[in-house]
């Protein structure tokens, strides 16, 4: 079965310079979830899209962006880079359920791992 | 706030035994519970969720977890462990439905041949 696609797989920056992260999730999921994890932390939730549109934010830093496309794909911008922006990034995929309105689990890919020199 | 706790950092357990990794939540009115698995170098793997129901879920890799209303807990079990399964358990729960994820500290288990 298909999964949940990101791109790269690893990144290295240096400080200040700007990272462009992308998610593919898996065909006809309609939500998308950002996460973060530190070295040794759990993942702890960025930014959702659901059809496009922001659908909840987390702690994400004034210095990232994202969006949805209308091919479901996502971006995660990253500018002003800092040390501590060093870490692994999950995207994650789910579908709404019909007739619910609740999105069902949450399929994850297997994250880009940035690392801020 | 929604929330799940993961007392144990590490779990030790010999292959063939059988092993718990466990997990206590603070959920107000009825619980989406889930448990995800991360491996080195690789993403989260969905392993099960408790909706409603059956207390007892069945999941991938022959995994199940317990639903124990009482108790507050959602153990993750395995009848006999192998030393593929040593990796990094999550346990988790959406704050409101099934939304974003609020996950515990992570469980790490290792399984010794």
């Amino acid at each position: 079965a298909a999964g949940v696609i990101q791109s790269p797989r690893h990144l290295i920056k240096e400080k200040r310079e700007t990272a462009t992260l992308k998610c593919y999730p898996i065909p006809r999921h309609d939500t998308v979830y950002w996460y973060q994890q530190g070295p040794g932390q759990d993942p702890q939730f960025l930014i959702s899209f659901y059809e496009k549109m922001q659908s909840d934010k987390g702690s994400i830093p004034d210095r990232f962006s994202a969006q949805q496309f209308s091919d479901y794909h996502s971006e995660l911008n990253m500018s002003s880079l800092e040390l501590g922006d060093s870490a692994l990034y999950f995207c994650a995929s789910s579908l709404v359920e019909l007739g619910t309105g609740l999105e069902d689990t949450q399929y994850f890919g297997p994250g880009t791992r940035l690392t801020v020199l | 706030a929604q929330s799940v706790a993961q007392p144990e950092d590490q779990v030790n357990v010999a292959e063939g035994n059988p092993l718990t990794v466990k997990c206590t939540y603070s959920v107000s009115g009825n619980p989406y519970l889930f448990w995800y698995v991360q491996y080195p170098n690789r993403g989260l793997q969905f392993l099960l969720k408790y909706i409603t129901g059956d207390n007892l879920v069945k999941g991938s890799y022959g995994f199940e977890a317990e639903f124990n209303k009482s108790q507050t807990s959602f153990h993750l079990k395995k009848p006999s462990a192998l030393v593929s399964d040593s990796a990094l358990y999550f346990c988790a729960v959406p704050p409101t439905g099934f939304q974003k994820l609020v996950f515990g500290t992570g469980t790490r288990l290792l399984v010794s041949p």
